[in-house]
């Protein structure tokens, strides 16, 4: 299968732009997804890329595709103390991998 | 607005017993997924369905079967269940690729 990987913790100050990076193994994925964990909960899905594009802006997200390089990163603008979570890279070939997840810690 | 529901969120078993973890979305989906999650290692697919009767493994299915008699429902069966299947277990439902759309998960602790 398909190796999807993340660095495991990533802190910032709120009000500084964070950057959750993820390499992914498979070159035919087709959908690369950014989903988040809140503490009890389910995963949410934030954005997601098709593989034809290198970049996609969606308010205080920026997801930008390298794909020479297989890699996948989402950049959050002003990060705000709600902004606390597991953030989970996941791509999509014949079904779906999912990294291990980056917990992101804001520092007010 | 979606819904995916799983019909416990903790559940305490001993070593041995059968476990059903139940899933059901109001959505109309096709297709339907088990996982489960561990710390350090994300989310690995165990079993998904892509339509009423129909299954097929993921990434560790041992120890595990499924059941989909109904297209909003999908069942997660532990037959005999032992301490390593502790874990947290988040289903999902999906319609193509796109996304796919998760419960809040159902913390299972096995004694």
């Amino acid at each position: 299968g398909e190796d999807v990987e993340q660095s495991l913790f990533l802190s910032v100050r709120e009000g500084d732009s964070s950057v959750i990076n993820c390499t992914y193994t498979d070159s035919s994925s087709t959908y690369l997804y950014w989903y988040k964990q809140e503490p009890g909960a389910g995963l949410q899905l934030l954005t997601y890329i098709f593989s034809n594009m290198d970049m996609k802006q969606d308010q205080r997200l920026t997801v930008l595709l390298n794909k020479k390089d297989k890699h996948l990163s989402l950049r959050i603008a002003d990060t705000q103390t709600g902004d606390s979570a597991i953030y989970f890279c996941a791509a999509h070939g014949n079904q779906f991998y999912f990294g291990t997840g980056t917990s992101l810690t804001v520092i007010p | 607005d979606v819904k995916v529901t799983q019909s416990s969120r903790y559940l305490v078993k001993r070593t041995g017993e059968k476990v059903f973890l139940e899933c059901v979305q109001d959505m109309d989906h096709e297709n339907m997924f088990w996982y489960r999650q561990d710390p350090g290692l994300g989310l690995r697919l165990i079993y998904f369905s892509y339509d009423v009767k129909m299954k097929e493994k993921g990434d560790i299915p041992e120890g595990y079967s499924v059941s989909r008699e109904k297209k909003e429902r999908f069942s997660l069966i532990l037959e005999s269940a032992s301490t390593n299947q502790t874990s947290m277990y988040l289903c999902a439902s999906g319609s193509g690729v796109v996304r796919q759309y998760f419960g809040p998960g159902t913390r299972l602790t096995v004694t």
